[in-house]
């Protein structure tokens, strides 16, 4: 039984980078993509990014080009999720979650990590 | 990047009723369809997923149907713990888009 768990809340100041890890265990890391998703106060779910560790290939959503990075580490079972020059809006909850199967379903997610953004 | 409709936004009923929730992508995509309800202060959970496959552990009176661009989210018979919002997502093409949700509510 796959179970992700995801670091601790975070209050950052704008302009500033979060780094948010999400540990797997239960079962094998090199086998489905990680994907991440977040919700403001609020709103719905949104999809930020995805990364197959097996490959390193990385997919981001449009709108965080160039200050998001996925990463993984196979030899711990992490993934990571960094966004840079964060502003109020990028506060939310960070959810990673494993993308997996015959329709790229979601599960199970991680607890979720509460980015704060606020200076 | 493909758009969810997802309707109705909230919806009022009673324990026992049958309720459906609707989701129209804006361009096909197969059964690439999946289902997640949330409940407050928690992460969403998996329901169905390829359309119509119930996730393993999952109660028979949720169901789904449809392919292409017309897809159905049923709750045949609601329970007091199934009040939660709904959200409908694509997974036929990155980025993989949701539905703005449908708040279920009790009358």
């Amino acid at each position: 039984q796959v179970q992700l768990v995801q670091s601790g809340a975070e209050v950052k100041k704008p302009g500033s980078s979060v780094k948010v890890s999400c540990k797997a265990s239960g079962g094998s890391f090199t086998s489905y993509a990680i994907s991440w998703v977040r919700q403001a106060p609020g709103q719905g779910l949104e999809w930020v990014g995805r990364i197959i560790p097996l490959l390193g290939m990385t997919h981001y959503a449009q709108k965080f080009q160039g200050r998001l990075t996925v990463t993984a580490d196979k030899s711990t079972s992490t993934a990571y999720m960094e966004l840079g020059s964060l502003i109020s809006d990028d506060t939310a909850v960070y959810y990673c979650v494993r993308d997996h199967g015959t329709s790229n379903q979601f599960d199970p997610w991680g607890q979720g990590t509460l980015v704060t953004v606020s200076s | 990047d493909i758009q969810m409709t997802q309707s109705p936004s909230s919806l009022s009923a009673s324990v026992g009723d049958r309720v459906t929730i609707t989701c129209r992508p804006s361009q096909t995509i197969s059964t690439y369809l999946n289902w997640y309800q949330q409940k407050p202060g928690q992460a969403p959970k998996l329901l169905i997923f390829g359309a119509s496959s119930l996730q393993s552990g999952i109660p028979s009176r949720f169901s789904g149907s449809g392919s292409g661009t017309d897809f159905t989210f049923t709750i045949s018979s609601l329970q007091p713990e199934d009040f939660a919002t709904y959200y409908c997502q694509q997974s036929y093409d990155t980025p993989f888009t949701f539905g703005q949700g449908t708040r279920l509510e009790i009358k």
